[in-house]
């Protein structure tokens, strides 16, 4: 198994810019999730999913989009990117069953000028 | 709402010292307990978790944590640190309902000094 993929691994942006940023799982995990880390801030969630078709925000969802067509694929989505959504982007799936644990996938460092 | 305070923001020990890294949550139902670790310049790794059972769980690299239900704690201890153990940890709590939410701490960076 592959786990939690993400890429890209790093993407420099320009302030209005859109684009996407990947993740798959190849576990069959119901939730997936986004979370952007920040110095001294933790872990964020953005977004969450509990399953295809079905999805929620979390904590910071201003300025992010996602979708869940299918159980393996969860992208994340900028708009219009921002110098404040410069930070780290982790997916991370689990499943649904209780107890889980969350796997991570290895990150997106994104950088907005 | 539940959340998770890790009080010490950067620790730094030499090597062979002992280590205690503090985590308190608030919750009032069942949670499940975990402490990732993240190396630098990685992904969040799964350290140790609690589920149930003994409230003392082993993890990977001699890693332990203890569960301590009436002081709503979750504190991760090592006896004798190594310069391979710097890294950011993380704690975090999973209510054990609905759509189990997952909170995570502010983390705590531990700097070994050989």
């Amino acid at each position: 198994n592959a786990g939690v993929t993400q890429t890209p691994k790093f993407q420099v942006l320009k302030t209005g810019q859109s684009m996407t940023l990947q993740c798959a799982q190849d576990m069959n995990h119901e939730y997936m999730s986004w979370y952007r880390q920040d110095p001294g801030m933790g872990l964020r969630l953005i977004h969450y999913s509990v399953g295809a078709g079905i999805t929620d925000q979390g904590e910071v969802p201003n300025g992010y989009n996602v979708s869940r067509s299918t159980t393996e694929d969860f992208p994340l989505r900028l708009l219009s990117a921002a110098p404040s959504q410069t930070s780290v982007y982790f997916c991370a799936s689990r499943p649904s069953t209780s107890p889980n644990e969350q796997f991570f996938g290895p990150g997106t460092r994104l950088t907005v000028l | 709402a539940q959340s998770v305070s890790q009080h010490n923001h950067h620790v730094i020990l030499s090597e062979a010292a002992s280590l205690e890294l503090g985590c308190n949550y608030s919750y009032g139902g069942t949670v499940n307990l975990f402490w990732y670790v993240q190396y630098p310049g990685q992904h969040l790794q799964l350290l140790l978790k609690y589920f149930s059972g003994d409230p003392l769980v082993k993890g990977i690299k001699g890693f332990e944590a203890e569960f301590i239900k009436s002081k709503f704690s979750f504190n991760l201890r090592k006896p004798s640190v190594q310069w391979s153990d710097t890294a950011e940890y993380f704690c975090a709590v999973v209510n054990s309902g609905g759509y189990q939410k997952v909170t995570f701490g502010t983390g705590t960076k531990l700097q070994v000094i050989p």
